[in-house]
C-alpha cells in the first residue's frame, strides 16, 4: 500500500523559475517529513526536513510548506538553477522511527 | 566524523551466481542500518533494516538476504541472482539524529 504519493513524476523549469514538488500522505501518525536530493549515480542526500508543529521551513532557496489538515507537504525551489537538476524524494516517518518511507521521486531538469 | 563505505561501485553478475555487497560505517556506534534498492527511474524500496548485531528485519519477500555480523557492518547477499535483482543498491545509516546518510551505491547488472 502506497503511503506517500509524490507528484509530478518529472518537471522542467527554466533557470530562475520556481520548482514545486508535492507529496500527500494518508497516515496521520507520521511526524517527520524530509526531502532528499539525488544526483545521477549517487546516493540521496538530506536536503531539508520539517516536523508538523510548523507550517513552513526555509533554508536558502529551499522551502518546505506543510499542510497538516490536508496531509500534504511540498518542496519549493526558488530561483532554480541548472545545478539543481536532480531527482527529489519526499519521505516520512513516525517519531523514534526505524525506517523512512519514500515517495516515488521527481526528476527535475532546470534549463538555462 | 561519520562516514559510510559501500562497495563495489559497479557489478555485473550472471544469472544464478551468488552476491555479496558490503557496507561499513565509521565514526558511530550502534547505528540503524538499511539496504534499499532503486530500480531504473523508480523510487527507493526498503529491503532490510537492522537495529543491532544479528537483528534483521525484512520488508519485502525476495531472493535476497541480509546479515549484520558486526556493529558497523551490514551485508546484502543472494545465493542465486535473478535478472530482476538488477538495480542500484544503497546502504544507509541513521544515528541519534533524524536524517539518513546514504552510501554511494552499487550498480548491479544481472546478465
Amino acid at each position: 500500500q502506497q503511503q506517500v504519493k509524490q507528484s509530478p513524476q518529472s518537471l522542467i523549469v527554466q533557470k530562475g523559475g520556481i520548482s514545486i514538488i508535492n507529496c500527500a500522505y494518508e497516515n496521520t501518525a507520521f511526524d517527520y517529513f524530509p526531502w532528499y536530493q539525488q544526483f545521477p549515480g549517487k546516493g540521496p542526500a538530506l536536503l531539508i526536513a520539517i516536523r508538523p508543529d510548523v507550517s513552513e521551513k526555509k533554508e536558502g532557496r529551499f522551502t518546505i510548506s506543510f499542510n497538516k489538515s490536508a496531509k500534504q507537504f511540498s518542496l519549493h525551489i526558488m530561483d532554480s538553477q541548472p545545478g539543481d537538476s536532480a531527482t527529489y524524494f519526499c519521505a516520512l516517518a513516525r517519531g523514534g522511527y526505524n525506517k523512512l518511507i519514500f515517495g516515488a521521486g521527481t526528476r527535475l531538469a532546470v534549463h538555462p | 566524523s561519520q562516514t559510510i563505505h559501500q562497495w563495489p561501485a559497479t557489478l555485473v553478475q550472471p544469472v544464478g551466481s551468488p552476491l555479496s555487497l558490503e557496507c561499513t560505517v565509521e565514526g558511530t556506534s550502534n547505528p540503524n542500518l538499511y539496504w534499499y534498492r532503486q530500480a531504473a527511474g523508480r523510487g527507493l524500496q526498503l529491503l532490510f533494516y537492522s537495529v543491532g548485531i544479528g537483528q534483521i528485519s525484512s520488508e519485502v519477500p525476495q531472493n535476497l538476504s541480509a546479515s549484520r555480523p558486526q556493529d558497523r557492518q551490514f551485508i546484502l547477499s543472494s545465493k542465486k541472482l535473478l535478472l530482476s535483482d538488477s538495480g542500484f543498491y544503497l546502504c544507509a545509516w541513521r544515528g541519534t539524529g533524524d536524517g539518513y546518510t546514504f552510501g554511494s551505491g552499487t550498480r548491479l547488472t544481472v546478465v
